[in-house]
């Protein structure tokens, strides 16, 4: 069975800082993929990333990196210099290679950053 | 490049209805999934169509339901429905072929059963 924990329900910070959104994944394989969306109150899922199991090199997008430590079966969102723009629910999801595509989600983190 | 687009937006219906949303996926995709996203219980995976067969299913019932058109096109077809029904229903679509392709999803249609 495959499970992904986002721990941190709810995370407020003020304008400019930096934040980590964690992400603890659970699963039996030995090929899987992670991804991070975002959910702003629109509603609409935007795909942010995906990493594979087997690529640990940590990743940077802008003010967005990415921390995949498969040791402790972990992948974490940090945001630097935050801004408003930023609010929104985060996900963390994960998917097997077995070819039946479902994506597991972890229960989200609300971010909101304050001005 | 179009998105996902997904229709309607909002629908309200009362308990025992039907309801049909629908999905086109971005130009060039063939899979479609669909999500609900319910309060309290996160976004769980519904179903898979991919080259017009359902590939897979979550752990949802038989009353849920679907189909993928001949356009990739899909839709979701919710029958006798119940209070617990009203959520966000999400749809995705990607390439399909290997599992690492991401899935890009479309707005959502919320629906409130009455």
């Amino acid at each position: 069975a495959q499970k992904v924990t986002q721990a941190q329900t709810e995370i407020s910070v003020v304008e400019k800082e930096d934040v980590t959104l964690d992400c603890v994944y659970e699963t039996r394989d030995t090929t899987y993929y992670l991804f991070w969306y975002k959910q702003p109150p629109s509603g609409e899922l935007v795909f942010l990333i995906r990493r594979n199991s087997f690529d640990e090199q940590n990743e940077i997008s802008g003010r967005y990196s990415w921390n995949f430590q498969k040791s402790t079966s972990s992948f974490n969102f940090t945001i630097t210099a935050s801004q408003v723009v930023d609010s929104a629910v985060y996900f963390c999801a994960l998917k097997n290679n077995f070819g039946n595509e479902k994506l597991t989600f972890g229960t989200g983190t609300r971010l909101t950053i304050i001005p | 490049e179009a998105g996902v687009t997904q229709s309607p937006t909002h629908l309200i219906k009362t308990r025992g209805q039907q309801a049909t949303l629908r999905c086109s996926p971005i130009s060039g995709h063939t899979s479609v999934y669909w999500y609900q996203q319910a309060l309290g219980l996160g976004l769980q995976f519904l179903l898979w169509y991919d080259e017009g067969e359902e590939r897979n299913r979550g752990n949802f019932p038989p009353r849920f339901s679907g189909r993928q058109f001949p356009n990739y096109s899909s839709e979701l077809n919710v029958n006798a429905l119940e209070l617990e029904d009203s959520a966000l229903y999400l749809c995705a679509s990607s390439t399909g072929g290997p599992s690492q392709n991401e899935q890009f999803f479309g707005p959502g249609t919320r629906l409130t059963v009455l």
